[in-house]
């Protein structure tokens, strides 16, 4: 069975410039979440859908930060403008229907984003 | 609400024995456990769900009890494989169903 499919594997991008990340979730999967890892901060939840409906977006940075999920699988993360600080490697995650908090979260490969 | 997780970092030769903890300063839900080695995705192991259960699979093992808000990950007769940091995932009462926390990772090194 295919993984969590994010796309691309690596950015490397100017200042100012808009970055689009995508994710494709597990087949059957109803929730997706979008990480951001940094030797700083660590594993960090940025947001998260269910059913397509995002759920908690607390974790967002700013708004230059936006996240969408137009059909159950599929979704984007996208930052504009980009800045520096925004290095990081995004990862995305998606888990079955049940109860949130008893299903794994399936991770994909994530994004190593660079900007200069 | 991050969990606290210690030790920051272990050192063990094949076949020895790790634990690692997990602390909340805030009464738990769940704890989820995953590895993540250098480059790659973080890989699920195992979600506890109830105060004072345990679980295992192979040779690693986890606990958790609810009062002190803990989990604790045992490694015993470690492998090679092993290798890599490990992440508690911690999903608070009151907070949003589905929303972890992770701890900043505890890095296991295993030596032949």
């Amino acid at each position: 069975d295919a993984g969590v499919i994010q796309s691309p594997r690596h950015e490397v991008t100017e200042m100012g410039q808009e970055v689009t990340l995508r994710c494709k979730p597990i087949s059957g999967h109803n929730s997706l979440f979008w990480y951001r890892q940094t030797m700083m901060r660590g594993l960090e939840l940025l947001i998260y859908f269910n059913n397509n409906v995002p759920i908690d977006d607390s974790g967002m940075p700013e708004d230059r930060f936006s996240a969408k999920m137009p059909n159950a699988s599929f979704s984007t993360l996208k930052i504009q403008p980009s800045e520096p600080r925004d290095s990081a490697v995004y990862f995305c995650a998606s888990s079955p229907p049940d109860s949130y908090s008893n299903q794994p979260q399936h991770f994909g490969d994530g994004t190593r984003l660079s900007i200069l | 609400q991050q969990p606290v997780q210690s030790p920051q970092a272990v050192i063990l030769r094949e076949g020895e024995d790790a634990v690692i903890n997990c602390s909340s300063s805030k009464a738990l839900y769940s704890v989820h456990w995953y590895r993540q080695k250098h480059g790659e995705a973080p890989i699920f192991l195992m979600i506890l769900l109830k105060g004072g259960e345990q679980k295992g699979h192979d040779k690693i093992s986890a606990s958790f009890n609810e009062k002190k808000q803990q989990s604790s990950l045992y490694l015993t007769a470690s492998q090679l494989s092993y290798s890599g940091t490990y992440f508690c995932g911690t999903q608070d009462r009151g907070s949003t169903l589905g929303r972890l926390y992770f701890g900043r990772g505890t890095q296991l090194t295993v030596w032949p």
